[in-house]
């Protein structure tokens, strides 16, 4: 069965310190990745996804994500964190048949001026 | 920027009543999507749709669960008789082609409360 873990609720990162916000997913096949953020009262914003190539995908806002196959990971980061940044980040996945996508249950990035 | 609007934002409901969400999706998206977040827990799929017809539905979307494409602009989600359980909040996408290898487009949501 497709699923995808976040195992942190919330993350507090202090302004201009790196971030990570960690993801692990369980897939039948090749998978699907994705990072979205959602802003109060906001939609999901897509920030990256990693399809196939390079581990390493950049994204908006200076996100980039590292796909790890062995270890099943698609972990969130961000060299410097922005104040901005605060917002609730979803990581999701799609099995590489179908057009569902499932989604973790999100984490509560905080950066701390 | 074109973007995703659902209306309303809010929606109370008594349980047993039947509810109509609305959705906007952009407008040369092709692929168009529900998914409903209870409070705390996953964001979950509910049903794709395309060519108006679902092409994919999970096991949340029973029967008393509908979708219709009423016009050229709008796509709705219809739940017959609403539970206490159904409370959520429900994202309305799009896409212009199959998700996955084409960027999902999200709605601001709508928060219903089923009383």
């Amino acid at each position: 069965a497709q699923s995808v873990a976040q195992p942190e609720d919330q993350v507090n990162v202090a302004e201009g310190n790196p971030l990570t916000v960690k993801c692990t997913y369980s897939v039948s096949g090749n998978p699907y990745l994705f990072w979205y953020v959602q802003y109060p009262n906001r939609g999901l914003q897509f920030l990256l996804k990693y399809i196939t190539g390079d581990n390493l995908v950049k994204g908006s806002y200076g996100f980039e994500a590292e796909f790890n196959k062995s270890q099943t990971s698609f972990h969130l980061k961000k060299p410097s964190a922005l104040v901005s940044d605060s917002a609730l980040y979803f990581c999701a996945v799609r099995a590489n048949t179908g057009n569902q996508f499932y989604f973790g249950t999100g984490t509560s990035l905080t950066v701390i001026p | 920027e074109p973007e995703v609007t659902q209306t309303p934002s809010h929606q109370v409901t008594q349980m047993g009543q039947e509810v109509i969400l609305r959705c906007v999706p952009i407008s040369n998206h092709l692929y168009f999507y529900w998914y409903r977040q209870i409070l705390g827990q996953k964001v979950e799929f509910l049903v794709s749709f395309y060519n108006n017809e679902i092409s994919e539905k999970s096991e949340i979307f029973d029967d008393q669960f509908s979708v219709e494409r009423p016009d050229g602009s709008n796509f709705t989600l219809k739940i017959r008789s609403t539970k206490l359980e159904d409370s959520a909040m429900y994202f309305c996408a799009s896409s212009v082609g199959l998700a996955g290898t084409n960027e999902q487009f999200f709605g601001p949501g709508t928060r219903l409360t089923v009383l």
